[in-house]
């Protein structure tokens, strides 16, 4: 079973920050948070990760909090082309074995 | 460019027929992975191998079948004994010891008619 739990869908305004949650209050501590996007028919791409401090990337921003059981994936500006699934998978680094995704969370960008 | 080429893209079958999806990778990556998707839902771990001729089951491994002959390559056969083959297949890999990021390849739809 996955070890997080995201919200199933989310709608945000073209132009606005999104702020996708998700929790994962099982986490270890050598586990890292990784987000991953999906697009429509598409093959995942990776987005970001983190272990414990903020991170940013040109795509998006990653805010975990102290105890680290739960992270926010931040979009400062979406557009149209951010309407995708995204998944968040908690995994500790330097590991080679299964990697477990659960369904994501739809994210719908409104014009 | 480096990247992992799914083939087919598109692969119609009758029941009852085995079918070879193909992953390749330039990529120098150690692992390898199959994922099933069904529409709406989420990735489902079939098989993985961490090295060559070596590989294990995840959790939807019934009526699938992967060899790992070559660092490169990854086949997923479909048999027949697997009763809902239809959906959509996507292969990925990694390299193991850096930042453990998956690359995905552009996925194979099986549709059983």
């Amino acid at each position: 079973d996955a070890k997080t739990t995201q919200p199933t869908s989310m709608d945000c305004a073209e132009g606005r920050a999104a702020n996708l949650p998700c929790n994962h209050s099982t986490i270890s501590g050598n586990e890292y948070v990784y987000w991953y996007r999906q697009i429509h028919s598409q093959g995942p791409q990776y987005i970001i990760h983190g272990l414990k401090n903020n991170e940013t990337n040109e795509m998006a921003s990653l805010i975990i909090t102290e105890d680290r059981k739960s992270s926010t994936l931040i979009l400062p500006h979406a557009t149209l082309r951010d309407t995708a699934v995204y998944y968040c998978i908690v995994r500790p680094r330097g590991r080679d074995d299964k990697i477990i995704f659960g369904k994501g969370t739809r994210l719908h960008i409104l014009p | 460019d480096g990247g992992i080429t799914q083939s087919p893209k598109y692969l119609f079958r009758k029941e009852g027929q085995n079918v070879t999806l193909s992953c390749e990778q330039n990529l120098n990556h150690d692992a390898m992975y199959w994922y099933r998707q069904d529409p709406g839902q989420g990735l489902r771990l079939i098989y993985y191998s961490q090295i060559v001729n070596d590989f294990q089951k995840g959790d939807i491994a019934e009526g699938y079948s992967v060899s790992r002959e070559k660092k490169e390559s990854f086949p997923l056969t479909v048999t027949s004994a697997q009763k809902n083959p239809t959906a959509f297949y996507l292969c990925a890999s990694q390299l193991v010891g850096g930042a453990n990021v998956l690359t995905f390849g552009a996925g194979s739809r099986l549709t059983v008619l």
